[in-house]
């Protein structure tokens, strides 16, 4: 079973708004990380959160991770038509697995 | 420099039969995690191959099974194919076992008829 749960499924969006992407997971983790994906092609690694760390940013984007409350968001702030993709949450255990979450289909309209 | 790189990029078996990936790192990596991604769901953990040993072994049954070379390259092997095991099948490399960004080659996409 996935660790990593992100909501909402789809997101709809209009050009230059904001998106938000949430994730939750069940034990405890090591780090989290964010990652895209266009149409079924390789993963695409956009940021790593490690557990004893808050925030994190990256350009246009801004991660959380709340460990007591086992979750983290994905903020991509001045969205583009290019950001259209699947978004994933991947965590890493005590035990170096890892486990990606169903992820977050975003669709950015020009 | 290239990044990770898979073969082949489409693959069609019968049910039954053999299978062979094979997945070589980007340059500097040293581990490698295979992943299978089944229509519309996230990845799912297969294994990692670290130092040519298996380090660490999600859900999947003994028929999934992989190597990993001196050169770091991998093969990930499915026997005893089954209709289910039709997936997109990815491979990350990393530099080091834990706790790093992993870079995804773009994948083969394996249909088990």
């Amino acid at each position: 079973s996935q660790q990593g749960e992100e909501d909402p499924q789809a997101l709809s969006i209009q050009e230059g708004e904001n998106a938000t992407m949430n994730c939750s997971y069940k034990t405890s983790i090591n780090n989290l990380q964010w990652y895209r994906q266009n149409s079924g092609r390789g993963l695409v690694h956009l940021i790593l959160i490690r557990s004893n760390e808050r925030e994190k940013h990256s350009g246009r984007l801004r991660v959380t991770l709340d460990t007591s409350k086992k979750s983290s968001s994905l903020l991509i702030t001045a969205s583009r038509a290019a950001d259209t993709a699947s978004y994933f949450c991947a965590t890493d255990d005590n035990f170096n697995k890892f486990y990606f979450g169903s992820g977050t289909k975003l669709n950015v309209k020009p | 420099d290239a990044g990770v790189t898979q073969s082949p990029t489409h693959l069609i078996k019968t049910r039954g039969q053999q299978v062979t990936l094979r997945c070589s790192p980007k340059s500097g990596h040293d581990t490698v995690s295979w992943y299978q991604q089944a229509l519309g769901q996230g990845p799912q953990f297969i294994f990692q191959y670290y130092e040519e040993e298996e380090r660490q072994r999600g859900n999947f049954p003994d028929r999934f099974s992989g190597h990993q070379f001196p050169n770091y390259s991998s093969e990930l092997n499915v026997n005893a194919l089954l209709l289910g095991d039709s997936a997109l099948y990815l491979c990350a490399s990393s530099h080091g076992t834990g706790g790093y960004e992993q870079y995804f080659g773009p994948g083969t996409r394996l249909t088990v008829t």
